[in-house]
């Protein structure tokens, strides 16, 4: 059965430090990775996904294979950047089930 | 283009009663899940339908049920309700194709059972 894990539910860091949420997953196939964020009153929404590595918002996320993890990270965080952050997964084929984890409430203190 | 939207907003039932929630997906999306959020259990996928089939289905029991219409339009049913069952349910929407896998939520039905 396919999980995935969040090990921080909170997670406090002050603005213009770094920050890395962790992500690690199970799945035996080759799942596709998602990070989600919701911020305060507003609907969840994707922040990137590992097939388009790219960088969002200044955040990145590599996939490793190797340990099973993806975590989040962003070299000099800010305010804005508070919210909910959940890590997710696709198996492979063509069903569209997202297997979330518990989420990540990030605060960016001033 | 218009996003995900769900109605009603917010729902009051009693134990017993049954609920429907209805969900209008993205303009071409034919992909529809649906989804569970509780404080406890946090994001839990109930079901997805395509093309007015089901595809896929989550664990939980057979109270839980939807369809989807030939517009892409879906509702959830659940009936019997308890009140183990208020949350917030949602629905996402997905293009077709391999590559269109992000999913687009809507806001949410916010279900009370008292």
């Amino acid at each position: 059965a396919q999980r995935v894990t969040q090990p921080e539910k909170l997670l406090s860091v002050f603005k213009g430090a770094p920050v890395e949420l962790k992500c690690n997953y199970s799945y035996s196939g080759s799942p596709e990775l998602f990070w989600y964020v919701q911020y305060s009153r507003q609907r969840l929404q994707l922040l990137l996904r590992h097939i388009s590595r790219e960088s969002i918002k200044g955040f990145t996320a590599d996939l490793n294979k190797g340990e099973t993890s993806f975590h989040l990270k962003k070299p000099f965080a800010q305010e804005e950047d508070s919210a909910m952050y959940y890590c997710a997964l696709i198996s492979s084929g063509s069903a569209r089930q997202l297997t979330f984890g518990s989420g990540t409430q990030l605060t960016v203190l001033p | 283009k218009a996003g995900v939207t769900q109605t009603p907003r917010y729902l009051i039932k009693t134990r017993g009663q049954q609920v429907t929630l209805s969900c209008s997906p993205i303009s071409g999306h034919r992909s529809v899940s649906w989804y569970q959020q509780t404080p406890g259990q946090g994001l839990q996928f109930l079901f997805e339908y395509f093309s007015e089939t089901q595809r896929n289905k989550g664990n939980f029991p057979g109270r839980f049920s939807g369809r989807q219409f030939s517009n892409s339009r879906s509702e959830m049913n659940v009936s019997t309700l308890e009140l183990g069952d208020s949350a917030l349910y949602l629905c996402a929407s997905s293009g077709s194709g391999t590559g269109n896998t992000e999913a687009f939520f809507g806001q949410g039905t916010r279900l009370t059972v008292v």
